[in-house]
């Protein structure tokens, strides 16, 4: 139980373009999700959390109207990051809560975006 | 700005030893503690968690809380070259759903 997915697993993309990451609770309703972003050698960082039906809440430095989140269904998230450029290159990772006890996180495969 | 430290490594073990991996919190509100494993290029994978004081065994994975020093630590028993990842510590952002990882410590286990 528990899985997490993610589409597309990776995605090459030219700089101005948008690029839409879809994250799925495969066996599981999830009321919240996360986004994070790793770069490479370092740790998950923490862009927004998403919770179904509500705006997502955006950490401290990330752009929300660049990283468009939508959580329309208790089973799918999604992440839209507009007008890519180069930086944005990284590794996005989502992570769905279960609402179990200890509010484990599960986090799915993550999508290796690469901004030409 | 609470934090999560670890060691980021490379920390060597030969195969069949036991690996201890460390990891210390600033946020004494922090109730739920989580050790994750990553592969280069792969996402984390849930290894475990634990939320009270002293130890919780699962296989060859033990997890240690000791919430008075505001230390969590992961022994792996019987380390395979399989299990050479970076782990990654995980602690709950208090009155959230949200965690705080730490930077992971590299694990090589030598064959």
């Amino acid at each position: 139980g528990a899985v997490v997915s993610q589409h597309p697993s990776w995605v090459i993309c030219k700089s101005g373009t948008s690029v839409k990451i879809e994250c799925r609770s495969l066996d599981f309703q999830a009321t919240t999700m996360f986004w994070y972003r790793q770069f490479p050698k370092q740790s998950l960082m923490l862009m927004a959390t998403s919770n179904e039906g509500s705006k997502a809440t955006y950490e401290q430095g990330v752009e929300k109207d660049k990283f468009l989140i939508n959580h329309a269904s208790l089973t799918l998230s999604t992440l839209t990051v507009t007008s890519a450029h180069p930086e944005d290159s990284s590794f996005y990772i989502c992570s769905a809560r279960t609402g179990l006890a200890y509010n484990e996180q599960f986090f799915g495969p993550g999508t290796r975006l690469t901004v030409l | 700005q609470k934090e999560v430290e670890q060691n980021s490594g490379p920390l060597s073990v030969p195969e069949g030893a036991i690996a201890s991996l460390n990891c210390t919190y600033s946020d004494r509100g922090s109730q739920s503690f989580f050790w994750y494993r990553q592969y280069s290029g792969k996402s984390p994978e849930l290894i475990m968690f634990i939320y009270s004081n002293g130890d919780k065994e699962d296989g060859r994975f033990t997890a240690q809380l000791n919430k008075a020093s505001q230390y969590v630590s992961l022994l792996i028993r019987d380390s395979q070259p399989s299990d050479s990842a970076t782990y990654l510590c995980a602690v709950n952002s208090p009155g959230t759903y949200k965690y705080i990882f730490g930077t992971g410590t590299r694990l090589k286990v030598l064959a």
